[in-house]
């Protein structure tokens, strides 16, 4: 039962595009969405989160978007960078600090 | 700025034997949880804790074991290891609360063969 979903395992745009990372998810009691990076043999490190009671959160060349009736959000990366290719996963949150995991996307930048 | 450190960063183990992953965290985060990594599965959640002597169970629990004896460290105990427990494994931490991120080791990259 995947109740955060990353429908795309990798994602490809050239250096300077917009890359734009989607997630879905199915629970309704999710109250908080978070996007972490991972680079290989690292830990993943946080990146941007965004409150059930927004719709969208900005920082820097990253905007994450959350539509609640879809129960969709996604990762805006503008412009995009070499440094950017990396793991992404979403997350969510349902009580306490219990965080459910999407498979992540890989994305590629290419320069 | 030591963070969340996990020990070893890589081991093999053989069907049957028992080890511990170590995890320590410096930031005095109530909250610690260990989860693993497999290809095409995210990060799933296999305890956590919400501090000192409290321990739950998470998504993949079975075949693991953890304490919590102290705020700074939280092991992960495999009783005996079995070739599907080959994973890599992240310890990550945060104090409670809402709309705080975790913050995660770099891993442990386990074997079983």
């Amino acid at each position: 039962d995947q109740q955060v979903k990353q429908n795309s395992p990798s994602l490809s745009v050239q250096e300077g595009r917009i890359s734009i990372l989607n997630c879905d998810y199915t629970n309704s009691m999710f109250d908080y969405f978070l996007w972490y990076k991972k680079y290989p043999a690292e830990g993943p490190t946080f990146l941007i989160s965004i409150s059930s009671i927004k719709d969208k959160n900005e920082d820097g060349r990253f905007t994450v978007f959350l539509n609640k009736s879809a129960k969709h959000l996604s990762l805006h990366i503008v412009p995009s960078q070499p440094g950017d290719s990396a793991v992404y996963f979403c997350a969510a949150r349902k009580y306490g600090n219990k965080l459910v995991f999407g498979a992540g996307t890989i994305l590629r930048v290419k320069s | 700025n030591a963070g969340v450190t996990q020990t070893p960063k890589f081991q093999v183990l053989k069907t049957g034997q028992s080890m511990t992953l170590q995890c320590a965290q410096d930031m005095n985060h109530e909250y610690m949880s260990w989860y693993r990594q497999d290809p095409g599965m995210g990060l799933r959640l296999i305890h956590y804790s919400v501090g000192a002597g409290i321990t739950d169970q998470g998504e993949v629990p079975n075949g693991y074991n953890v304490s919590r004896s102290t705020t700074e460290d939280f092991p992960l105990r495999l009783l005996s290891a079995a070739p599907s427990q080959t994973s890599v494994y992240f310890c990550a931490s945060s104090p409670m609360g809402g709309g705080t991120e975790a913050f995660f080791g770099q891993g442990t990259r386990l074997t079983v063969v």
